[in-house]
C-alpha cells in the first residue's frame, strides 16, 4: 500500500519554463511534507518542506503548494534551470510516525536548454 | 561538516557471501536511518536508531538482515548470508531529530550480488 505516490515518473520542462511536480498521500495522519532532489551517484538533498498549517511555501525559486481536503502537494520551479535535471521525491511524516519519512516513487525531470 | 560518510561506495559480492555496510552520521545528530533504493520500491525504510538505539526495524526484509550502532558516530548494516535479490543502493541518513527534521542522506553503497 503506497501511502506516498508521484504518478508521473517523468516530466521534460523548457528552460525557463515552470516546472510542476505532483504527489498524493493517503494517510490523514501525515502532516508534514518535504521535497528531496537526487543526482545520480549521490544521496537525496532536502530541497523545502511544508507543514500542514500552512497552504504555501515559498523558498526562492522553488515553492511548495499543500491541499489537504486533497492530500495533493506539488512543487513549483519557476524558472527552470539545466541544473535542476534531477530526480524529485515528495515524503511526508506525522507525529504518530516517529521521526520516519515515508518516500514516493519519484520523478525524474529533465530541464532542456 | 563532511556530511554522512559510507562506505564502500560500491560492493559486488556473491551469493552466500556476508557484507557489511558502514555509516559515519554528521556529528551531532542523534538519529539515523537505513533506505534502500530499489526500482521496483524505491525508496524504503529498513531500520531507524534515535540515541544509538533501534526504534524501529519494521522494514528490515528479513533475519539475513541485521544492523548495529554501537556508538553516535557508527552503524552497521550486515547482510548474511547475501543474495541476488539483495541488490540495490543502500542509503544511510541521519538527522537532528524530531519530526521535521529534515534527514541529511550519504551518497549510498551499490550492493551487486551476484
Amino acid at each position: 500500500d503506497q501511502q506516498v505516490k508521484q504518478n508521473s515518473p517523468s516530466l521534460s520542462v523548457q528552460e525557463g519554463r515552470i516546472s510542476i511536480l505532483n504527489c498524493d498521500y493517503t494517510n490523514s495522519m501525515f502532516d508534514y511534507f518535504l521535497w528531496y532532489k537526487k543526482y545520480p551517484a549521490e544521496g537525496p538533498t532536502f530541497l523545502i518542506s511544508i507543514s500542514s498549517i500552512k497552504d504555501k511555501n515559498e523558498d526562492g525559486r522553488f515553492t511548495v503548494f499543500l491541499n489537504k481536503s486533497a492530500k495533493h502537494l506539488s512543487l513549483h520551479i519557476v524558472p527552470s534551470q539545466p541544473g535542476d535535471s534531477a530526480v524529485y521525491f515528495c515524503a511526508a511524516t506525522g507525529n504518530n510516525a516517529g521521526n520516519m519519512l515515508t518516500f514516493g516513487g519519484g520523478t525524474r525531470l529533465m530541464v532542456k536548454p | 561538516d563532511a556530511g554522512v560518510i559510507q562506505s564502500p561506495r560500491h560492493e559486488v559480492t556473491e551469493m552466500g557471501q556476508e557484507v557489511t555496510l558502514r555509516c559515519k552520521p554528521i556529528s551531532g545528530h542523534n538519529s539515523l536511518f537505513w533506505y534502500r533504493q530499489t526500482m521496483m520500491r524505491g525508496l524504503e525504510l529498513l531500520i531507524y536508531f534515535n540515541n544509538n538505539v533501534p526504534i524501529d526495524d519494521s522494514g528490515m526484509p528479513e533475519d539475513r538482515f541485521s544492523a548495529k550502532m554501537p556508538n553516535a558516530s557508527f552503524s552497521t548494516l550486515k547482510i548474511q548470508p547475501s543474495e541476488p535479490r539483495d541488490s540495490a543502493v543502500y542509503f544511510c541518513a541521519s538527522s537532528l531529530g524530531g519530526y521535521n527534521s529534515p534527514l541529511h542522506f550519504g551518497n549510498g553503497t551499490r550492493l551487486t550480488v551476484t
